[in-house]
């Protein structure tokens, strides 16, 4: 079984460029969650859907952060635009259900410059 | 504001020794505590999830156990080897449904 798929795995940008992240969440999860790890700190939930919904966004910096879930399956995250903080690892994960065990991607290390 | 906490941040020992973590969660509205072990460069892995106050999990040389009422998980590694250096993470669960919330990590560094 395909395991959780984030592109790109790194990536590099100047301040006040846009970038967007890719997750293809397991088959049949229904639950995608986005999460970002600051170095030194544990991950931090930016976004919940339940299918195509967002059902916990309260994390989300919506002034430059969105993102999206079409059709319930693959999400993009987008910083538009970026700022030297938003340098993190992003992940994205999925669970059948929320509340069940999640699966992780393996991250997009993201550095503004 | 619900904080997990874990202990120490970064621990370095040698091949063979036996080693253990500390994660501490807030004891009420308990309803998960999750253990991830993520290497560089690749995916969070789960180990384990505990649910029931005095909960023990295995897997290998690996095991854990859970103090609901004091709020605190315990995670051992019998005869380290190298292979085991990861980061550790632990994730409290506070409600069903409700998100992961996740302590900073030890980094476990095994020296051959």
């Amino acid at each position: 079984e395909a395991g959780v798929v984030q592109s790109p795995r790194y990536k590099i940008i100047e301040k006040k460029q846009p970038v967007a992240f890719w997750c293809n969440p397991i088959s049949g999860h229904n639950t995608l969650y986005w999460y970002r790890q600051n170095l030194g700190q544990g991950p931090e939930l930016l976004i919940r859907y339940e299918n195509e919904e967002a059902v916990d966004d309260s994390q989300l910096p919506k002034d430059r952060f969105s993102a999206e879930r079409l059709k319930g399956v693959d999400s993009t995250l987008k910083i538009q635009p970026a700022e030297l903080g938003d340098s993190a690892v992003y992940l994205c994960a999925s669970s059948i259900l929320s509340g069940r065990f999640q699966f992780f991607g393996p991250g997009t290390r993201l550095t503004v410059l | 504001i619900l904080n997990v906490e874990q202990s120490p941040q970064s621990l370095h020992v040698q091949e063979g020794d036996s080693t253990n973590f500390t994660c501490s969660f807030p004891s009420s509205n308990f309803y998960a505590l999750h253990w991830y072990r993520w290497e560089t460069a690749k995916s969070p892995e789960a180990l384990f999830v505990m649910t029931l106050n005095g909960d023990e999990k295995k897997k290998g040389r690996i095991s854990a156990t859970l103090n609901t009422k004091e709020g605190y998980s315990y995670l051992y590694i019998k005869g380290s080897q190298p292979e085991d250096s990861a980061t550790y993470l632990c994730a409290f669960i506070y409600n069903q449904g409700g998100k992961l919330i996740f302590g900073q990590g030890t980094e476990l560094s095994v020296k051959p």
